[in-house]
């Protein structure tokens, strides 16, 4: 069964250090999201992208936050200066459609930073 | 804008014994609503859906959950439970009109004891 593949499973890092977690989503889903998950709090959207651009993006989804597709089956998401509090569980998900929450989600990516 | 509300955050049961989860919402327009289900290290995958007609949506490993306009629900539940159903479950909701972008509750922890 076709999935949603993120590395690495857990990266940590310095305060101001810059991460680039990726994904892989499902090779014929052409939406993609980011959403991610601080430790005992609620799954929070942060981004979506379609068609090479940003869809749309939350108010957590600052300056210091891009996402790219680099290639045609990479999708990146980069923090350029990493905060303490940009600790969580980041999720990479990919939908086939645009507007029914069909949503595959990948295992996850942990940040930790110090 | 929507909300969603869980307020069991734990909820032991018994093998066999019947189970239900608890989902409120909120929104001034109409939603989609969802549950995924996150199993230990895994991410998180669709358990079953609302979008239209039937209020009553089924899983194939015998959950059902019913949309309940009038009280803004979307309870979930399973007659009989079984060890492998222990896992984290989310309710989550989109607008119908609003692309992707889900919000979700803050999980619910499913344990199944012998």
């Amino acid at each position: 069964e076709p999935e949603v593949t993120q590395t690495p499973s857990h990266q940590v890092t310095q305060m101001g250090q810059e991460v680039i977690l990726r994904c892989v989503p499902i090779s014929n889903h052409l939406y993609f999201y980011w959403y991610r998950q601080i430790l005992g709090q609620k799954v929070e959207f942060l981004v979506s992208f379609y068609n090479n651009e940003i869809s749309e993006k939350s108010e957590i989804f600052d300056d210091q936050f891009s996402v790219e597709r680099p290639d045609g089956s990479n999708f990146t998401l980069k923090i350029r200066s990493t905060k303490l509090e940009d600790s969580a569980m980041y999720f990479c998900a990919s939908s086939d459609r645009s507007r029914t929450g069909e949503l595959f989600f990948g295992e996850g990516s942990r940040l930790t930073v110090l | 804008a929507q909300s969603v509300t869980q307020l069991d955050s734990q909820v032991p049961v018994f093998e066999e014994a019947p189970v239900e989860l608890r989902c409120n919402y909120s929104s001034s327009v109409s939603v989609y609503l969802f549950w995924y289900v996150q199993y230990p290290n895994q991410g998180l995958q669709l358990l079953l859906k609302y979008l239209s007609g039937s209020t009553l949506v089924e899983s194939i490993n015998g959950f059902e959950a019913e949309f309940n306009k009038s009280q803004t629900s979307f309870h979930l539940r399973k007659p009989s439970v079984h060890i492998s159903d222990t896992a984290e479950y989310f309710c989550a909701v989109t607008l119908t009109g609003g692309g992707n972008k889900l919000t979700f509750g803050t999980g619910t922890q499913l344990k199944v004891e012998l």
